[in-house]
């Protein structure tokens, strides 16, 4: 079975601070794909992230980035400078392979990032 | 960009009433759409994957005669809480998998929240 695990619950910093969401997962697949989303208060889901388990190349995009570890089955994020719109509740997700698109996902516990001012 | 819609986004029911919940995928058909149902605070559970044109899939522990799942057409499937009861308010949302695209998989509703009352 499937497992996604985010220590983390709560991590409040202030603004501009660095802040990283840890995300560790276990699958008995050899492919699969992970996923990082965001919800904020709204509830609506924001995708920002897939990685394939093939690809252990570290991803980068404007302020975030994300720290993917096979060996250590972990796939770690990052939102660097953070600021008071990054509050919100994240989500690290894993589905089977090999049709990423077509399958469920098994979400973590979610972490719930408060940047205060 | 594809787009999940939901309907209600949000509804408040008398206990023992039925409530429908659509979710519809807008520019894209979908053979197959997920349900997940979300508590305060906690996170995104499977409850079922419905499939075009046959019965649904429910995970275990998920009363399949209470959530009745209808997907009737490539673009819809219905939710339908049967005889609601207070404990069943919570956020449901739904997901459509698009096949073929490159950066996102899956396109998630913006959900209802359902409050029985």
């Amino acid at each position: 079975a499937q497992k996604v695990t985010q220590a983390q619950t709560e991590i409040s910093v202030v603004e501009k601070e660095d802040v990283t969401l840890d995300c560790v997962y276990e699958t008995r697949d050899t492919t699969y794909y992970l996923f990082w989303y965001k919800q904020p208060p709204s509830g609506e889901l924001v995708f920002l992230i897939r990685r394939n388990s093939f690809d252990e190349q570290n991803e980068i995009s404007g302020r975030y980035s994300w720290n993917f570890q096979k060996s250590t089955s972990s796939f770690n994020f990052t939102i660097t400078a953070s600021q008071v719109v990054d509050s919100a509740v994240y989500f690290c997700a894993l589905s089977e392979a090999p049709q990423a698109a077509g399958n469920k996902l098994t979400f973590g516990g979610g972490t719930r990032v408060l940047v205060k001012p | 960009g594809a787009v999940v819609s939901q309907h209600p986004s949000w509804v408040i029911c008398k206990s023992g009433t039925s409530v429908k919940i659509e979710c519809r995928s807008l520019d894209f058909q979908a053979t197959t759409m997920f349900w997940y149902r979300q508590f305060p605070k906690q996170s995104l559970m499977l409850m079922a994957t419905s499939n075009e044109g046959s019965k649904a899939t429910y995970e275990q522990g998920v009363e399949k005669d209470k959530f009745l799942i209808n997907h009737a057409s490539l673009t819809l499937s219905t939710l339908t809480v049967t005889s609601a009861h207070p404990e069943d308010s919570s956020f449901y949302i739904c997901s459509a998998p698009r096949t073929g695209t490159i950066q996102e998989t899956q396109y998630f509703g913006p959900g209802t929240r359902l409050l029985v009352l």
